[in-house]
């Protein structure tokens, strides 16, 4: 496809309970950052990834949380033990540069902790 | 603390006429300030932006203007369109040229 894909679009999982969530970045894009907006919430920066250098991971809430770029394409976003207060949508976003005029959004994944 | 506050959740105007967007933040080290629209069950899309040095930019219908004395953005979207309804976001950069700092949105509702 042409855009940002996430997967999957939603996930509910029980308090506890590890969950990976996916983000396909528009190809050829470097930049690629992670966002997550809880309810009645502004977007919430967690990560960002920059090609081959060491990734900002200044927003990651907690040691719960960790990301991973594999191959400068495909990331992962991994939330361990997850808890009620981790629901929230997890947006992903791609850029040629690392410019923000460039930047695509994915449609986000849905998360739902019970 | 927030650091980008949109103080209305949400604006209904009538087709046609003029969309007021307002925005406020704290920080004056901020350089550079965009608008995001997101419609339901989607992602933000880039709308327009602005630099520090400047005090308006214009694409379109959509006028985005700077007060930096005031720390007050704003966003005029004319003539209103009912496709225009959406969730608008106010963000704003500084410290690095990657990370922004989101306020909460505000849901516009253009009538026909």
């Amino acid at each position: 496809g042409a855009g940002v894909s996430q997967s999957p679009s939603n996930k509910v999982t029980e308090k506890g309970k590890d969950v990976e969530l996916r983000c396909d970045p528009i190809s050829g894009h470097t930049a690629l950052y992670w966002y997550r907006q809880s309810l009645g919430q502004g977007l919430e920066f967690l990560i960002y990834f920059q090609g081959n250098s060491a990734p900002d991971k200044s927003g990651l809430p907690s040691d719960r949380f960790s990301a991973e770029r594999t191959g400068g394409s495909v990331s992962t976003l991994t939330i361990q033990r997850t808890q009620q207060e981790d629901s929230a949508v997890y947006l992903c976003a791609s850029s040629l540069t690392g410019t923000y005029t460039e930047a695509f959004f994915g449609q986000g994944t849905r998360l739902t902790v019970v | 603390d927030q650091q980008v506050k949109q103080n209305s959740p949400s604006l209904s105007v009538q087709e046609g006429r003029i969309s007021i967007l307002n925005c406020d933040y704290t920080n004056s080290m901020f350089d550079y300030f965009l608008w995001y629209k997101k419609y339901p069950a989607e992602g933000p899309t880039f709308l327009i932006s602005i630099s520090s040095i400047k005090d308006k930019n214009e694409d379109g219908r959509f006028t985005v203007f700077l007060n930096k004395s005031a720390k007050h953005l704003s966003l005029h979207i004319v003539p209103s369109q009912p496709g225009d309804s959406a969730v608008y976001f106010c963000a704003v950069r500084g410290g690095s040229n990657y990370k922004l700092t989101f306020g909460k949105g505000t849901l516009l509702t253009v009538n026909p």
